[in-house]
Formats: C-alpha cells, sequence, structure tokens
C-alpha cells in the first residue's frame, strides 16, 4: 500500500501559467481532499469529493479546479497562477473517522 | 461546524504528561471531536477522536467535558517525537476544518 501520494513534490511556476496537481489513493476511500498550508497556519481545504464524479467547494475554492474522474485520483487545477498561490498543497482520503494525508506538494509563484 | 480555540503554545519536559486544552463551545450534539498533529512540514496525522465518553488508544488519551464544550487530549509520557502542532477540529459533516493548533514543544 502506497497510501496517499502527490505528484510532483516541489514546483515553481510564473505568475499565468497553470498546472495540474495530481493527489492518488490506493485504498478505495471515497472521500478525497485538497488543503492549502501557508506559512505559521493551519490547513485550509480547497475543494473536496465525496466519490467518483462527484466535486465540492470548501474554504477557500477561487482560482482552484478540481475533477474527480476516477476513484483513486484527485487532480487540482490552477489555470492562471498567482503569487497567492504560493503555499504548501496536501491530498487526503477518508476512511471511517480517519484522514490520511500525502507528503505535500510545495508551490511557489513567481 | 463549530469553532474551536487552543492556546497557540505550550511545552512540556520529556516523559511528562503533555495535557492539551480545546474549547469548542459552540459544539452541537452531533459533531465529533477530533485530535490531529502535523509534525514539522510533513501530513497531519490522525490522533483520536471521540462524541461524548472519554477515548484512549495507543497514542493518547481524549477527556470530553460533560457539557461537551471543551476537551483535553492527553499524551501520558511525552517524547522528543512528540514535538508537533496540535490541532482539535469538531465535525458532523463530510470536511475536517483545522484551525491553528497549539505547538507542542517537548524538551528533555
Amino acid at each position: 500500500n502506497a497510501g496517499v501520494t502527490q505528484t510532483p513534490k516541489f514546483r515553481v511556476l510564473k505568475t499565468g501559467q497553470s498546472m495540474t496537481l495530481l493527489c492518488a489513493q490506493d485504498m478505495n476511500h471515497e472521500y478525497m481532499y485538497w488543503y492549502r498550508q501557508d506559512p505559521g497556519m493551519g490547513l485550509r481545504l480547497i475543494h473536496y469529493s465525496v466519490g467518483e464524479g462527484t466535486t465540492a467547494k470548501g474554504e477557500v475554492p477561487d482560482g482552484y479546479n478540481v475533477s474527480r474522474l476516477k476513484k483513486q485520483n484527485f487532480l487540482l487545477g490552477l489555470e492562471s497562477a498567482a503569487p497567492s498561490q504560493t503555499s504548501v498543497y496536501f491530498c487526503a482520503s477518508l476512511r471511517d473517522n480517519e484522514q490520511f494525508f500525502g507528503p505535500g506538494t510545495r508551490l511557489t509563484v513567481l | 461546524d463549530a469553532k474551536t480555540t487552543q492556546p497557540p503554545s505550550m511545552d512540556c519536559a520529556e516523559g511528562r504528561a503533555a495535557n492539551l486544552p480545546c474549547n469548542h463551545s459552540t459544539i452541537s450534539g452531533n459533531e465529533y471531536v477530533y485530535w490531529y498533529r502535523q509534525i514539522h512540514s510533513q501530513g497531519p496525522q490522525y490522533i483520536i477522536h471521540g462524541l461524548k465518553n472519554n477515548e484512549t488508544n495507543e497514542m493518547a488519551s481524549l477527556i470530553i467535558t460533560e457539557d461537551r464544550k471543551s476537551s483535553t487530549l492527553i499524551l501520558p509520557h511525552a517524547t522528543l517525537r512528540d514535538t508537533a502542532v496540535y490541532y482539535c477540529i469538531v465535525r458532523n459533516t463530510d470536511k475536517l476544518i483545522f484551525g491553528t493548533g497549539t505547538r507542542l514543544q517537548v524538551f528533555p
């Protein structure tokens, strides 16, 4: 079991560029989540999904889009990156009452 | 989801019990209390959760007051590896909303 994996681990973008972050889980979990964490802050929920083909907005959805075409994958897209989106992005999946987190993606937007 | 209040930081001597408080005075009847921790810059790790009764597992104990307006996470014998940010969260929906947590520093 690889658990929750995130690709890439690091990325530097220029303002206005687009990119997609991939989250994959091999535990057959229905629920998946994307969070961002800014320095010295707690995690903030961007979007989440309660099953294949579904997505829902979290606390800070603006500037991001998501897709859950396959149960095991949850993609987070930035269409036009801004410096304010510089952050560490964490993905998680849920089993019963426990969320399992990935190792994070460190994104810098210049 | 109800909001939680935690002290920003705490210290604890190695080998002693660490008692981390959390206030959730607006909690509703069907909301659970969850605790997670985040070591350095890793992804958060689940510790424990409860609804009304006190809970214990191999990592920690959770004490919830009778009125459910506050709770305490207890690490019975803190080690240096327990140094982390601890998040108290109340949840009744599909999502967890994290606050800023308590930074626990365990010292030798």
